[in-house]
């Protein structure tokens, strides 16, 4: 079946560095691609989304890339802030419309 | 308001109890969602519901019992819980089963002694 590989937490960074954070996919055809994040004590929200090759999602400064050659939807922030610190899930949505989800990627940001 | 609302927020009972958890959106949406997500933050969908209807049954003991009372409540029961079953359990919605965006709710953390 469909499935997201994320790499594995916590990722520690100091306030203004540039984050990424790995995402690949198994899936049959061109699945939609999503990121959510859990604030702490939260439910998931949306952060960004890609609907097809080569569309680049992006909100808050975050950005992904839909790239279908290396399946890959890579989450990128060029200065993080304290405030960016919580679980970063990549998700996919299969061909019965269900989200699969990575197993997330906590992200500390220290001041 | 908060669009898609859990109760209760935590849940502390003893094995072999029967439970409740329930949820509300004022969205207006169509479509319903129950995931479980697990002590190392694994996320993964259990049920879902579309105008009452349900739609998606993962691979789910049948101690879950889903139950749509109208288009914006889902709840959801737990007969004879289990100590595996402690987890973190969200709901969520979206306007029609195959919308692209889902609005979770914050959660209902369940510990099962």
């Amino acid at each position: 079946g469909d499935s997201v590989t994320q790499m594995e937490g916590p990722v520690t960074l100091s306030e203004e560095a540039f984050l990424t954070i790995n995402c690949t996919y198994t899936a049959t055809g061109y699945p939609s691609l999503f990121w959510y994040v859990q604030y702490p004590g939260e439910g998931l929200q949306l952060l960004l989304k890609a609907t097809k090759a080569d569309d680049k999602g992006s909100n808050k400064g975050f950005e992904a890339t839909y790239r279908k050659e290396t399946t890959s939807f890579h989450l990128e922030k060029g200065s993080v802030q304290v405030s960016d610190s919580a679980v970063y899930f990549c998700a996919l949505m299969d061909s019965s419309y269900k989200l699969i989800f990575g197993s997330g990627t906590r992200l500390l940001v220290r001041p | 308001d908060t669009a898609v609302s859990q109760t209760p927020k935590y849940l502390v009972t003893q094995m072999g109890n029967d439970k409740s958890i329930k949820c509300e959106q004022n969205l207006g949406h169509d479509t319903m969602y129950w995931y479980k997500q697990d002590s190392k933050k694994f996320l993964k969908i259990m049920f879902s519901y579309n105008n009452k209807e349900l739609i998606i049954n993962e691979t789910v003991p049948n101690r879950f019992s889903p139950k749509s009372p109208d288009k914006a409540h889902l709840n959801l029961h737990i007969n004879s819980l289990e100590l595996g079953d402690s987890a973190v359990y969200f709901c969520a919605s979206s306007q029609g089963a195959q919308a692209e965006t889902q609005y979770f709710g914050p959660g209902t953390r369940l510990l099962v002694l």
